[in-house]
C-alpha cells in the first residue's frame, strides 16, 4: 500500500499571500489530521477531517482552514501568511477518527514565509 | 488539558547498548492511547509503538518495548541492541480515546544519538 503523500514538499511564499497544501491518505483511510511543527512550539494539532467533516480543531486562528473531499484527500489553506507560519506541515491518515486509530504520517510540506 | 513531558532533550548511547527514553503525561481521562514516534533527519514521522491505557501488558515491537506505569502516568521507551539507524528525534504522544478525540498531543522530543 502506498503511504501518505503530501504536495508540494517545499514552498516559499511572501507575507500576506495565501497557500494551499494537499494530502492524500493511505488507501482506505477516511480520517486525515494536520499538524504544524516548529522549533519553538513543537508539534501542534491543527484539525482533523473524517468523511468530509471537520471533527476537531486545534487552537489556531481562523486563517488556517481545511477541507476533505469525497475520495478522502484533504487540503489545508492558510490565508494572509505571517512569518510565524513558517513550519513543517504534517498530514496523518487513520482508519478511525477516534483515538483508537493509529495515525500514519506523510513526509510533510516545508513552508517558508519571507 | 492533557500534557506530555519528555525530560531528556538529548540522549546518547553506544551502538548495541540499551537506552531508555522517558515520558510522563497528565490526563484525567481513563480511555486513552500512548504512542512513540520516531522522526529521523528526513522528517518523516514513523510510528514505533502504541499502548492502550486499558491494557496492563506492556507493548513490544522487536527491539522496542515500553514500560507503562498507569498510576504514575509514565510511559518510557526502551530500545535494545541500539543500531545506527535508530538515531532520530523520538516523540511521545497521547490521544484520548472515543469518537470526539482531539489530535495527538506530543512531547517536545528526545534527540537520540547513537555512538558507533
Amino acid at each position: 500500500k502506498a503511504g501518505v503523500t503530501q504536495t508540494p514538499r517545499y514552498l516559499i511564499k511572501t507575507r500576506g499571500q495565501q497557500v494551499t497544501l494537499s494530502c492524500s491518505p493511505i488507501s482506505g483511510h477516511r480520517s486525515v489530521s494536520w499538524y504544524q511543527q516548529t522549533p519553538g512550539q513543537g508539534l501542534q494539532f491543527l484539525f482533523e477531517y473524517f468523511s468530509e467533516t471537520q471533527r476537531n480543531k486545534g487552537n489556531f486562528p481562523g486563517r488556517f482552514s481545511g477541507r476533505q473531499f469525497s475520495n478522502s484527500r484533504s487540503e489545508m489553506n492558510v490565508s494572509t501568511l505571517e512569518l510565524g507560519d513558517s513550519a513543517l506541515y504534517l498530514c496523518a491518515s487513520s482508519l478511525l477518527a477516534s483515538g483508537r486509530g493509529e495515525q500514519y504520517f506523510g513526509p510533510g510540506t516545508r513552508l517558508t514565509v519571507t | 488539558a492533557q500534557t506530555v513531558t519528555q525530560s531528556q532533550p538529548e540522549m546518547s548511547v553506544q551502538e548495541a547498548e540499551t537506552v531508555t527514553l522517558s515520558c510522563t503525561y497528565d490526563t484525567s481521562e481513563s480511555d486513552y492511547y500512548l504512542f512513540w514516534y520516531k522522526q529521523p533527519p528526513s522528517r518523516q514521522m514513523i510510528l514505533v509503538i502504541r499502548q492502550e491505557a486499558y491494557k496492563q501488558q506492556n507493548a513490544t515491537e522487536n527491539r522496542f518495548s515500553v514500560n507503562f506505569q498507569k498510576a504514575a502516568k509514565s510511559f518510557s521507551l526502551k530500545i535494545s541492541d541500539s543500531q545506527l539507524g535508530d538515531a532520530a528525534m523520538y516523540f511521545c504522544a497521547y490521544r484520548v480515546g472515543g469518537g470526539g478525540a482531539d489530535g495527538l498531543t506530543f512531547g517536545k522530543g528526545t534527540h537520540l544519538i547513537i555512538q558507533p
